[in-house]
């Protein structure tokens, strides 16, 4: 069965602080993972994929296949981070997304 | 391009009632498909589609209906409403190309039932 787990509802950091949201996942091909962040008062949208291997916004993921992680990390949070955050797999050949149930995360002034 | 539109924004419902969510695309997307986003649980897939006449079901597809009779256009039909049913209703869409990765959602649909 596919599974992603965001084990924190909330979180919460001071600016410039780092910050790391933790996806763990349950899969057993090789899944395609990603990072969905929606911002208020805006829709869903693509943060970043594994495969791609970018840094997009200042953050960055790395697919760990022995711990079946995906954490989403970032040096210095900035306040216009402040959003939901969504882990997502997608299983081979799939197209459908299996979310994790998401992270709020609050940047503080 | 407008993206993927879906209307109505909010909708509040009697138990029992029916209607439709509607979701368009004009990105010319074979993909498409309905999510609901309940506090705790993330989103859930109830339905999606690989193509005009072609759908299946997700995770969550009970008191749920659909249809795909273009490419453009996957409504999604409640046949009698519960409070369980209570949700934001969020319709994506993706190309079954290059990027067929990349979901694009629309601004969601907010129901109440009562």
């Amino acid at each position: 069965a596919q599974r992603v787990t965001q084990p924190e509802k909330l979180l919460s950091v001071f600016k410039g602080a780092p910050v790391e949201l933790k996806c763990n996942y349950s899969y057993s091909g090789s899944p395609e993972l990603f990072w969905y962040v929606q911002y208020s008062r805006q829709r869903l949208q693509l943060l970043l994929r594994h495969i791609s291997r970018e840094s997009i916004k200042g953050f960055t993921a790395d697919l760990n296949k022995g711990e079946t992680s995906f954490h989403l990390k970032k040096p210095f949070a900035q306040e216009e981070d402040s959003a939901m955050y969504y882990c997502a797999l997608n299983g081979k050949g799939a197209q459908k997304l299996v979310f994790g149930q998401g992270t709020r995360l609050t940047i503080n002034p | 391009n407008a993206g993927v539109t879906q209307t109505p924004k909010f909708q509040v419902l009697k138990t029992g009632q029916s209607m439709t969510l509607q979701c368009a695309q004009d990105m010319n997307h074979e993909y498409m498909s309905w999510y609901r986003q309940d506090p705790g649980m993330g989103l859930r897939l109830i339905h999606y589609s690989v193509g005009a006449g072609i759908t299946d079901q997700g995770e969550v597809p009970n008191g749920y209906n659909v249809s795909r009779s273009t490419t453009e256009d996957f409504p999604l039909r409640l046949l009698s409403a519960a409070p369980s049913q209570t949700s934001v209703y969020f319709c994506a869409s993706s190309s079954t190309g290059a990027k067929m990765w990349e979901q694009y959602f629309g601004p969601g649909t907010r129901l109440t039932v009562t």
